[in-house]
């Protein structure tokens, strides 16, 4: 049973463009959504989160957007660089409840191409 | 400030053995979330300790077991090894249930 899912295994874009990532939920207890970043060979990096009581959070470059009635999330990456070429993992908890226990997406590799 | 380590890096292992995977929380740290990433899938969520206590499970059998001793630091064994378990094992700890992981570099098992 995926409760959080990832449908693009992977997305490629041009330096300076925008990147956008999806994820789905199944879930409707989740009401708080994050995203990851990973390297090869390193732990995931926390790039940025959303409560469900919003509908949009920004941090410079990073915003993710969440549609509750659509279980749908989506992070944008503006402008893309070169650098942020690694695997982005969607994750969410029933943070009221459970904390930072997280489900995690099957992950999107992300190349950007100078 | 040290960050989020884990030893070892690599493991083989076969069918039916025992094995202890080990994670060395942040300073300040009391919390530690343990992973299982199966190639190409995410991250999924074995178990978490609070204060040395199991403070939630995931669905996996008992034969995953862990601990957390005093100083925050945490261990992860597995018994019976399966074929399936061969995966990444992500350690990631925190400074309370409800504050931000940092994940380790993980542990690679392969189970021949």
């Amino acid at each position: 049973d995926q409760q959080v899912k990832q449908n693009s295994p992977s997305l490629s874009v041009q330096e300076g463009r925008i990147s956008i990532l999806n994820c789905d939920y199944t879930n409707s207890m989740f009401d708080y959504f994050l995203w990851y970043k990973k390297y090869p060979a390193e732990g995931p990096t926390f790039l940025i989160s959303i409560s469900s009581i919003k509908d949009k959070n920004e941090d410079g470059r990073f915003t993710v957007f969440l549609n509750k009635s659509a279980k749908h999330l989506s992070l944008h990456i503006v402008p893309s660089q070169p650098g942020d070429s690694a695997v982005y993992f969607c994750a969410a908890s029933e943070w009221e409840t459970s904390g930072s226990r997280l489900t995690f997406g099957e992950g999107t590799q992300l190349t950007v191409n100078p | 400030e040290t960050g989020v380590t884990q030893s070892p890096t690599h493991l083989i292992k076969t069918r039916g053995q025992q094995v202890t995977l080990r994670c060395s929380s942040q300073s300040g740290h009391n919390t530690v979330s343990w992973y299982q990433q199966a190639l190409g899938q995410g991250p999924q969520f074995i178990f978490q300790y609070y204060r040395e206590e199991e403070n939630g499970r995931g669905n996996f059998p008992p034969r995953f077991s862990g601990l957390q001793f005093p100083n925050y630091s945490s261990e992860l064994n597995v018994n019976a090894l399966e074929l399936d378990d061969s995966a990444l094992y992500l350690c990631a700890s925190s400074s309370g249930t409800y504050n931000e992981q940092f994940f380790g570099p993980g542990t690679r098992l392969t189970v021949l």
